[in-house]
């Protein structure tokens, strides 16, 4: 298994552009999530999902888009980046809600300019 | 609102000395605790989990334990070496939002050869 895969590492941004962080796992696992990491402020969740076609707001969602099609992949999209959302940007995964372990995917390094 | 506290920030020890990473939460209304291990740049490796029901794990050489009800939690590395230098982040599982965890600011271990 290749675990949780994320695209790109890297990337920079200009104010007011969009676009769209991958994340697949090939774990078969219900549910996924987005983090974003802050120094000073610890991981905080964005999106999570319990399952295909179901989506819900975390503690910071605003700017940021989820969809969730498949089992396996979990997009994150920024529809007009901001210099605040530059961080890096990690999508995790579990088997079900609850009372699984976690798996984190490598993370993408966001800059917005 | 919960609140992880990490204790100490930093920790600096030599080659071969068995050590104690402790972990502190504010609501016992948890899922689960999580120990992770992040390297500079990297994403999180999960390293172990309890469930709100189990006092310990083990894995190697590591073990981590739970008091529920004080709200605490130790992960002790037992004959460290150089290569368990890295970051250590304790997460519980809220039982707000779904499935999210939150995390400690974290432990930055160094082991010195």
């Amino acid at each position: 298994n290749a675990g949780v895969t994320q695209t790109p590492k890297f990337q920079v941004l200009k104010t007011g552009q969009s676009m769209t962080l991958q994340c697949a796992q090939d774990m078969n696992h219900e549910y996924m999530s987005w983090y974003r990491q802050d120094p000073g402020m610890g991981l905080r969740l964005i999106h999570y999902s319990v399952g295909a076609g179901i989506t819900d707001q975390g503690e910071v969602p605003n700017g940021y888009n989820v969809s969730r099609s498949t089992t396996e992949d979990f997009p994150l999209r920024l529809l007009s980046a901001a210099p605040s959302q530059t961080s890096v940007y990690f999508c995790a995964s579990s088997y079900r809600q609850w009372d699984y372990e976690q798996y984190f995917g490598p993370g993408t390094r966001l800059t917005v300019t | 609102k919960q609140e992880v506290t990490q204790i100490p920030a930093a920790l600096s020890v030599p080659e071969g000395e068995n050590l104690v990473l402790n972990c502190s939460f504010t609501d016992s209304a948890i899922y689960n605790l999580q120990w992770f291990r992040q390297d500079p740049g990297k994403g999180l490796t999960s390293l172990l989990l309890i469930q709100s029901s189990q006092r310990e794990q083990t894995s190697g050489r590591l073990n981590a334990s739970l008091d529920k009800s004080s709200g605490r939690s130790t992960l002790y590395i037992a004959a460290s070496q150089p290569g368990d230098s890295a970051t250590y982040l304790c997460a519980v599982t809220d039982m707000e939002y779904g499935n999210k965890l939150v995390f400690g600011a974290g432990t930055i271990l160094r082991v010195k050869s």
